[in-house]
């Protein structure tokens, strides 16, 4: 099957740096790769659509200029995580559907703790 | 919008019992719909889906879903819980389209099991 790999898988960092984290399609191009969000004992929650090419597109309530998104090849997407505080601590995860198929395949996610 | 209900928050079952966890979606046409389990700090992997044709699907791992459109539900099922199965289980549906790699999530059921 189709392999995404997201990278790190966790990263702790302090308060008001950035953080990058990258989703790979492995072995199949993606023009469209999806971000979502889970707080502790919470459900999945879509962030933003990633677009090879061109500008992301925000879910409602998301601050594009807090959570950067980047899908500058048929193989990457990177969500960076600008000036974090503690309350952006959480599990990213990142999802992409080969061409062809009908589901998405999903990375290992991103556990952020902000200190 | 779309939407989906699990109703069932934290399921504990014995080992070797059986096992349903409840998934009721909003949505006005037909959806793609989904079952991932995500094990503690773990990504997401695919239980099974329902696109089109048999309501019954099986999946990997002896799970097993049925598609009933009268109730908007897609309840999964395995007739006998191991103990390998404790983990947190999420009800997702896309649109049939354009765009339908983009998953709307459950909130979970968390499933315990007793040896």
């Amino acid at each position: 099957g189709a392999v995404v790999s997201q990278h790190p898988s966790r990263v702790i960092c302090k308060s008001g740096t950035s953080v990058k984290i990258e989703c790979r399609s492995l072995d199949f191009q993606a023009t469209t790769m999806f971000w979502y969000r889970q707080f502790p004992k919470q459900s999945l929650m879509l962030m933003a659509t990633s677009n090879e090419g061109s500008k992301a597109t925000y879910e409602q309530g998301v601050e594009k200029d807090k959570f950067l998104i980047n899908h500058a090849s048929l193989t990457l997407s990177t969500l960076t995580v600008t000036s974090a505080h503690p309350e952006d601590s959480s599990f990213y995860i990142c999802s992409a559907p080969p061409r062809g198929l009908s589901e998405a395949f999903f990375g290992q996610g991103t556990r952020l703790t902000v200190v | 919008a779309q939407s989906v209900t699990q109703p069932d928050i934290h399921i504990t079952v014995s080992e070797g019992a059986s096992l349903e966890l409840r998934c009721n979606y909003s949505y006005g046409a037909t959806p793609y719909l989904f079952w991932y389990v995500q094990s503690p700090g773990q990504g997401l992997q695919l239980l099974l889906k329902y696109f089109s044709g048999d309501t019954l699907v099986q999946g990997i791992k002896g799970f097993e879903a049925e598609f009933k459109r009268s109730q908007s539900s897609f309840n999964l099922r395995k007739p006998s819980v191991h103990w390998s199965d404790a983990a947190e289980y999420f009800c997702a549906v896309s649109y049939s389209g354009a765009g339908s790699y983009q998953l709307t999530f459950g909130k979970g059921t968390k499933l315990s099991v007793i040896p």
